[in-house]
């Protein structure tokens, strides 16, 4: 199975700061790579498809980067409601695998 | 709107089986792959597989086979998932997710937590 390794597990930027989350495929995956949002007690959420193609409803402030083996979801102005844990999912080879995650704290 | 309407939690006996609920609105149901995903400790994500409603085929992660049957009732847009045999270790929240195009989940629904304890 394709290890999908974020980091750091967690992240404390103040209001306003871009942040970056990192993940990083044990093996090279092209671009299928897709981020979520999970707030606490909620679902994931889709944020960004395929590394980089944006999803309708989503804020503009999300983005996504990268192919290969390393990919990058950016919020370019953080708010204090994108409080939550960040994952990525790999879906190049079966069977399809999360990363860890990433909590995102608000200084 | 799409929507994915789970059934509530439960408290299970260990040995026990039990069946989970995703009834899909706003779509065409047939249209697209219904996933099915276990966090454990409120955190890791876990693919347990996929149905394909159009036509009953699946397809699991190795890891959930003889623990998860998935089915459909296409005529109520429901889809199941069947959790065999329950230990301690299935204690998770379960949910459902609509399968993208491009291998993405697009649509979730909002879990169902399964406690399993004597």
């Amino acid at each position: 199975d394709i290890l999908l390794t974020q980091s750091p597990a967690i992240l404390s930027v103040s209001p306003g700061e871009r942040v970056s989350f990192s993940c990083r495929a044990s093996q090279s995956i092209g671009t299928s790579i897709h981020w979520y949002q999970q707030r606490t007690n909620g679902s994931p959420r889709l944020l960004i498809k395929y590394a980089s193609e944006s999803i309708s409803g989503i804020p503009s402030r999300f983005s996504g980067s990268g192919s290969g083996t390393d990919f990058t979801l950016s919020i370019n102005s953080v708010e204090s409601e994108d409080i939550a844990d960040y994952y990525c999912q790999q879906s190049n080879s079966w069977p399809t695998t999360f990363g860890s995650g990433t909590k995102l704290e608000i200084k | 709107e799409v929507q994915l309407q789970q059934s509530g939690p439960e408290l299970v006996k260990p040995g026990a089986s039990m069946k989970i609920s995703c009834k899909a609105s706003g779509y065409s149901f047939t249209g697209y792959t219904m996933n099915w995903v276990k966090q454990s400790h409120g955190k890791n994500l876990e693919w347990i597989g996929l149905i394909n409603p159009y036509n009953g085929g699946t397809s699991y992660n190795q890891k959930f086979k003889g623990k998860a049957t998935l089915t459909v009732d296409k005529s109520s847009s429901t889809a199941y998932m069947e959790l065999l045999s329950l230990t301690s270790e299935d204690s998770a929240v379960y949910y459902c997710a609509r399968g993208g195009y491009d291998g993405e989940m697009d649509y979730w629904g909002q879990g169902t937590s399964v406690t399993v304890s004597s």
